[in-house]
């Protein structure tokens, strides 16, 4: 059972430009959370998705930042326009349902923004 | 917020000795859980404690959650230089989807 997959692993990208962040849960969760971690800093949430569905987006920026989760295929963080600050590293988590479970985290994206 | 707060930011110590690394929280939970991050990597989860449990154990780890006082530690016995890394609390705040993770303790255990 492969764990959850984000890809890509490093991302650069221009101010300006997008981009976009890709994760696969866990086979059989529905469930799919994005952090961002700042250097030597803690994980902060951004939002939660169930398969179609954003439940919460409470730590999202209002601008710029977008997430989905489709029916078929990986969850989708999309940044536009990136601005230097936006560099961080994205973690994606899922979980077979909400509440009092563990999160099982994929291996992150680092983005960088030159 | 419901960032918790860990302490000490950093710890060194000779392998073999024990590491303790507290945790402290604002509000109610339904659960706490403990995961470890070594540098530049993601995080791999340590351990879960309900909000009903005082003390878990899982091999080398002891985790205590003390619901009156909102907080709690994670003891790491016979410590190794594989164990060096950052540990994060993450709280599952009662009513929330998501956790709300801590500052962190970078741990260096020295051979």
């Amino acid at each position: 059972n492969a764990g959850v997959m984000q890809n890509p692993r490093h991302l650069v990208r221009r101010r300006g430009q997008e981009a976009r962040l890709r994760c696969s849960p866990m086979k059989g969760h529905s469930h799919v959370y994005w952090y961002r971690q700042l250097p030597e800093e803690g994980l902060k949430f951004m939002v939660y998705l169930q398969k179609e569905n954003i439940i919460d987006e409470s730590g999202m920026p209002k601008e710029r930042f977008s997430a989905e989760f489709p029916k078929e295929g990986p969850s989708i963080l999309r940044i536009q326009q990136v601005v230097r600050g936006d560099s961080a590293a994205y973690f994606c988590a899922s979980s077979p349902r909400w509440q009092d479970n563990e999160q099982f985290f994929g291996p992150g994206t680092r983005l960088t923004v030159l | 917020s419901q960032q918790g707060e860990e302490d000490p930011q950093a710890l060194s110590i000779q392998e073999g000795e024990n590491a303790t690394m507290n945790c402290s929280y604002k509000t109610s939970i339904n659960n706490l859980q403990w995961y470890r991050q070594n540098s530049g990597r993601g995080l791999v989860h340590l351990i879960l404690i309900r909000s009903n449990e005082r003390e878990k154990h899982s091999g080398r780890l002891r985790v205590t959650l003390d619901t009156s006082k909102k907080s709690s530690s994670l003891l790491i016995t016979a410590s190794r230089a594989a164990d060096t890394a950052s540990y994060f609390c993450a709280m599952l705040q009662t009513g929330a989807n998501n956790l709300f993770f801590g500052t962190g303790t970078r741990l260096t255990v020295i051979p």
